[in-house]
């Protein structure tokens, strides 16, 4: 049984795109989240979601939106890609406790050309 | 605000031999402590954490940590490295702020096996 799951695996479109990444957990934890990994490898928080409670990384583009229909899914929704947007971005659920270990998704491999 | 450093950037090391993966954080209270690990084309997976007690962690695979306040380190041990180890090897630090907790992760120690 997968944890954290994404959907899709690899996404390659064009500039100026709208693209949506979906991410599903199975844990019944509370809280998601989404980060951004660059091409140096470097993980970076963009969001976190937690009853309905929306905290936004203020580095984060505003084309960037977080929708999440329910408890277990948390999307991305990326208006009018850009070739920077290029990264892979990994769906995290975890608990509410501070001690709650965060679970990651596959990640989902975007590439704008 | 808290922060990470891990200090090499790219390990190469022989099968068999030990391995440590250095990491230092910069946080203002007890900070809760992970390292995760992501294999090629792979999301992140933990490896251990620490949150309180016993400074020294017991994770999976081997792995272990020591947390060591007074020099902000928690640095990741293994006696044996196998080929497998091969990946990245990501510290963290969680904290709460702003309403939600949050990880806040080094750039990553790459690990090469040399068999």
């Amino acid at each position: 049984d997968t944890a954290v799951s994404q959907t899709p695996k690899y996404l390659v479109t064009q500039m100026g795109n709208d693209k949506s990444i979906k991410c599903e957990q199975n844990l019944g934890h509370d809280t998601m989240y989404w980060y951004k990994q660059d091409s140096k490898k470097f993980l970076k928080i963009m969001f976190s979601y937690n009853n309905k409670e929306l905290i936004i990384n203020e580095t984060v583009p505003n084309r960037f939106s977080p929708k999440s229909p329910d408890k277990a899914h948390l999307n991305l929704h990326i208006n009018s890609l850009e070739l920077g947007d290029s990264a892979v971005y990994f769906c995290a659920s975890s608990g509410w406790s501070t001690q709650d270990t965060q679970y990651f998704g596959p990640g989902t491999r975007l590439t704008v050309l | 605000a808290q922060s990470v450093t891990q200090p090499d950037i790219h390990i190469t090391v022989s099968e068999g031999a030990s391995l440590e993966l250095r990491c230092n954080y910069s946080y203002g209270a007890t900070p809760y402590l992970f390292w995760y690990v992501q294999s090629p084309g792979q999301g992140l997976q933990l490896l251990l954490k620490y949150f309180s007690g016993d400074t020294l962690v017991q994770g999976i695979k081997g792995f272990e940590a020591e947390f060591k306040r007074s020099q902000s380190s928690f640095n990741l041990r293994k006696p044996s490295v196998h080929w497998s180890d091969a990946a990245e090897y990501f510290c963290a630090v969680g904290a709460r702020g702003a309403g939600s907790y949050q990880l806040t992760f080094g750039k990553g120690t790459k690990l090469s096996v040399i068999p």
